[in-house]
Order: C-alpha cells, then sequence, then structure tokens
C-alpha cells in the first residue's frame, strides 16, 4: 500500500525553527516528485514547495510566501521528504500535508496520496 | 501570480441533483488544472487532474471539462458521501508555481 505519513508538527515559536518529516512507503521513492502544502485554520489550501527526482536534479521551488525561510530535502534511502522550517511567523500556523506526484518522472496538476497532516501551532 | 476564482461559493443542492462548479483563471493554464474533494478533518484527495483525467477510484459521476481559462467539475447525481469542500488546483511550468482556487462548498439542501 503507498502511504505517506507526516511527522514533527508541534509548537513552534515565532522566530525559531521547526523541521517536519514525511516518511513514505509502498513505492519508489526516488522516482516521485513531492510536494508540501498547507492550509491555515478554517482556511483554503495553500502551495509550499515542491522537490524533484534526483533524475531531475533534486531542484526545490517554493511558494513566494516562505521562500527563503523554508527548506525542502530529500533522503531516497530513507525514502523521507523534509521540510525545515526557518524564521516562523505566526502566519505560518496551518496543518502541513505532503503529497507525492501522481506519476513518477512526470509533473502533472495530479497529487496522490496525501498524509493526514500534521498541525504546527506558531505561537509565543 | 495567477489567481483562481472559483464559483460558487456555495452550492445548496439536493442528493440526486447534478453540482457544477466553476473555476477561472486569470490568465491561460492550458489543461493544468485539477479538483480536489476535502472532508472535516480529512486531507484533500484528488479527483481529476489536467483538466478532465479522472483518478484512479474516483466514480464516473464525476467528471472535468475545460482548458485555457474556464473549467468546470460535474458531479452529477450526488450523492450523500460528495457533500464537501472542492478545490481547483492550477500548475505553471515556468515560473514553476500552483495556487489553488478558494473553495466551493457543496451542501446538503
Amino acid at each position: 500500500e503507498v502511504q505517506v505519513v507526516e511527522s514533527g508538527g508541534g509548537l513552534g515559536q515565532p522566530g525559531r525553527s521547526l523541521r517536519l518529516s514525511c516518511t513514505t512507503s509502498g513505492f519508489t521513492f526516488g522516482d516521485y516528485g513531492m510536494n508540501w502544502f498547507r492550509q491555515a485554520p478554517g482556511k483554503g489550501l495553500e502551495w509550499v514547495g515542491f522537490i524533484r527526482t534526483k533524475t531531475y536534479g533534486g531542484t526545490t521551488h517554493y511558494a513566494a510566501s516562505v521562500k527563503g525561510r523554508f527548506i525542502i530535502s530529500r533522503d531516497d534511502s530513507k525514502s523521507i521528504v523534509y521540510l525545515q522550517m526557518n524564521s516562523l511567523k505566526t502566519d505560518d500556523t496551518a496543518v502541513y500535508y505532503c503529497a507525492r506526484d501522481l506519476v513518477r518522472f512526470l509533473e502533472s496538476t495530479g497529487f496522490d496520496p496525501w498524509g493526514q497532516g500534521t498541525l504546527v501551532t506558531v505561537s509565543s | 501570480e495567477i489567481v483562481l476564482t472559483q464559483s460558487p461559493a456555495t452550492l445548496s443542492l439536493s442528493p440526486g441533483e447534478t453540482a457544477t462548479l466553476s473555476c477561472r483563471a486569470s490568465q491561460s493554464v492550458s489543461s493544468y488544472l485539477a479538483w480536489y474533494q476535502q472532508k472535516p478533518g480529512q486531507a484533500p484527495r484528488l479527483l481529476i487532474y489536467d483538466a478532465a483525467n479522472r483518478a484512479t477510484g474516483i466514480p464516473p459521476r464525476f467528471s472535468g471539462s475545460g482548458s485555457g481559462t474556464d473549467f468546470t467539475l460535474t458531479i452529477s447525481s450526488l450523492e450523500p458521501e460528495d457533500f464537501a469542500v472542492y478545490y481547483c488546483l492550477q500548475r505553471t511550468i515556468w515560473p514553476p508555481e500552483l495556487t489553488f482556487g478558494g473553495g466551493t462548498k457543496v451542501e446538503i439542501k
């Protein structure tokens, strides 16, 4: 069964850092781009960023709201993708979701599966 | 940044009726548009990708159409489990960017 499971959420202080992990199983992790999304309480969905496969350089791209503060990385040997969140702001409070590209080696608008999400609360 | 506008914000329908949801892009996104369903407390679920391709396991009552700037998600003969919030999503190849619409809530009338 293909699965993605987020972890690492919790309370973070403004200006500090937090690292989320997305542990995957059931597929050849290195063949897929991986993505992070978030949803603030009671709000809509927002794209955070993605990381390509090593075949395509493992390059990363971010939403303007997190660029320069968040870093996505991947460990293909462990089938895990990370979201390093630095210089946290109260506006970063949200449920963070990890999602796999639908098709291996192809960027489309399909993301599946999604994890159940992990809540990050930024507050002093 | 491409802006996606979904309408209506809320759709009140009865089971068995047909739901027609609209998503309009501020500039052409070709066919790079998807539809996701989200129920309270759950992760989004992929329904339609690249405008008209139904994801695995999605019932045929869900269909997507459109290209360029105007897209439609049609849910024929609503089932009780279809009452949820629906989001459209676009993907720009360069610069790499993804944006969601504000969502349409399909509620029971």
